[in-house]
């Protein structure tokens, strides 16, 4: 059964940073793109970053861009976003989503994800 | 950047009723790469249908998609009480992936 799990979201000052994590499980973490995607409270769905399935291909919205950075390790099935100057328009819950590719870099629909981390930016 | 206009805002129906939800896309959706979603309160979203008509594995066939173009639609035939939730259109026709800002499915 295919699991993605988010992790190390809470509570932030604006200006800091958090790292996220999400462990993977049930598929081969190595041949598959990984998207992080967020949703602000009662807002809709925004996208915000993937990783290729090698590691060396990786994209952002313009609206993190030099501020996050996404990572993965397939020898532990993880991904890793970092958030650095985060700010309040960054709270959201933050969705892991595993890619389904058109053969195109970016090009993905999103057929299994996670279960969210809130991460909340406030003083 | 590719804009999807999903529409009605709301629907309002009872359950066993059909549910017409529309997706419109600022430009053209190459090779009808759009996907469907459902969303319930305190949930992930869940994949419904893929490349604008497929459904996508374990998804009941009451869910339909169709469309191509600018113009997609998500059809419901009959509505069950588990499928009041939000529906989310998503374009993958290009290297930045857009969604749509939903429709609320709520029962009458």
């Amino acid at each position: 059964q295919i699991h993605l799990v988010e992790s190390g979201g809470g509570v932030v000052h604006p200006g800091r940073s958090l790292r996220l994590s999400c462990a993977a499980s049930g598929f081969t973490f190595s041949s598959y793109a990984i998207h992080w995607v967020r949703q602000a409270p009662g807002k809709g769905l925004e996208w915000v970053a993937l990783i290729s399935y090698d590691g060396s291909y990786k994209s952002y919205a313009d609206s993190v861009k030099g501020r996050f950075t996404i990572s993965r390790d397939n020898s532990k099935n993880t991904l890793s976003l970092q958030m650095n100057s985060l700010r309040a328009e960054d709270t959201a819950v933050y969705y892991c989503a595993r890619g389904r590719t058109t053969g195109i870099y970016g090009s993905d629909y999103f057929d299994y994800w996670g279960q969210g981390t809130l991460v909340t930016v406030s003083s | 950047e590719i804009v999807l206009t999903q529409s009605p805002g709301t629907l309002s129906l009872s359950p066993g009723e059909r549910a017409t939800l529309s997706c419109r896309a600022s430009q053209s959706v190459s090779s009808s790469y759009l996907a469907w979603y459902q969303q319930k309160p305190g949930q992930a979203p869940r994949l419904l249908i893929y490349g604008a008509s497929s459904r996508a594995t374990g998804i009941p066939d009451r869910f339909g998609g169709s469309g191509s173009g600018t113009d997609f639609t998500l059809t419901i035939r009959r509505l069950e009480p588990e499928d009041f939730a939000v529906y989310y259109c998503q374009q993958y026709g290009s290297s930045l992936v857009t969604f749509g800002e939903g429709t609320k499915v709520e029962i009458k």
